[in-house]
């Protein structure tokens, strides 16, 4: 199975500044490539799907980027409600899979 | 507006099963997947299996094969996961999602969770 990786595992952040984040897959994905946004107590919520496609509703600061097995997911300017735990996670192979997560917290 | 209901929480003993639900609503039941994600606490997301609302085929992650069973109720647009034989290192939330069979396991819309505690 493809193995995921996140980093860093965590990001201390100020709100207002930029956040970058990376996943990397053990193989090529293609741009089947998802994020999660994921809150205290809450279901994980997709934000980007193809790599760099915001779902539905998602603020346009942010995008994601990369295919094959490196990619970034960028927020322009972090919000108060962004600070959450990020996953990635590949569905180009059977089965998919997730990565660890990278928390954005405040700095 | 697409939701999806799960029942509630759980406490079972070593060697139990527990079976949770989870009522989809806002959508045609039978157009769209579902898959069964876990979360032990304070860690990541591990995907469980699917089942096709459509036909009832289902595909199960290779450490669960023989210990669960997903099936469908399509008059009530229900969903059900049972997990046999349970453990310690099984404590988790687990929530239902659901995806269209043309994007793959691209998990669109979430159920709350539904904690499931294993504890003698």
């Amino acid at each position: 199975e493809i193995v995921m990786t996140q980093s860093p595992a965590t990001l201390s952040v100020s709100p207002g500044e930029r956040a970058t984040l990376s996943c990397r897959a053990s193989q090529s994905v293609s741009s089947n490539l998802a994020w999660y946004q994921q809150k205290p107590g809450q279901a994980p919520r997709l934000l980007i799907y193809g790599a760099s496609t915001r779902a539905t509703g998602i603020p346009a600061r942010f995008s994601g980027s990369g295919s094959g097995t490196e990619f970034t997911l960028t927020i322009s300017s972090l919000q108060s409600e962004d600070f959450a735990v990020y996953y990635c996670q590949q569905y180009n192979n059977w089965p998919t899979t997730f990565g660890p997560g990278t928390k954005v917290d405040i700095k | 507006q697409v939701q999806l209901v799960q029942s509630g929480a759980e406490v079972k003993k070593p060697g139990a099963s527990v079976k949770v639900s989870c009522k989809a609503s806002g959508y045609t039941f039978t157009s769209y997947g579902i898959s069964w994600v876990r979360q032990a606490p304070g860690q990541g997301l591990e995907w469980m299996g699917w089942i096709s609302a459509y036909n009832g085929n289902t595909n199960y992650a290779q450490k669960l094969q023989g210990r669960v069973t997903m099936t469908t109720d399509t008059s009530t647009s229900t969903a059900y996961m049972e997990l046999r034989s349970l453990r310690s290192d099984d404590t988790a939330v687990y929530y239902c999602a659901s995806h269209k069979y043309s994007s793959g396991f691209l998990f669109d819309y979430w159920g709350q969770g539904t904690l499931v505690t294993v504890s003698s």
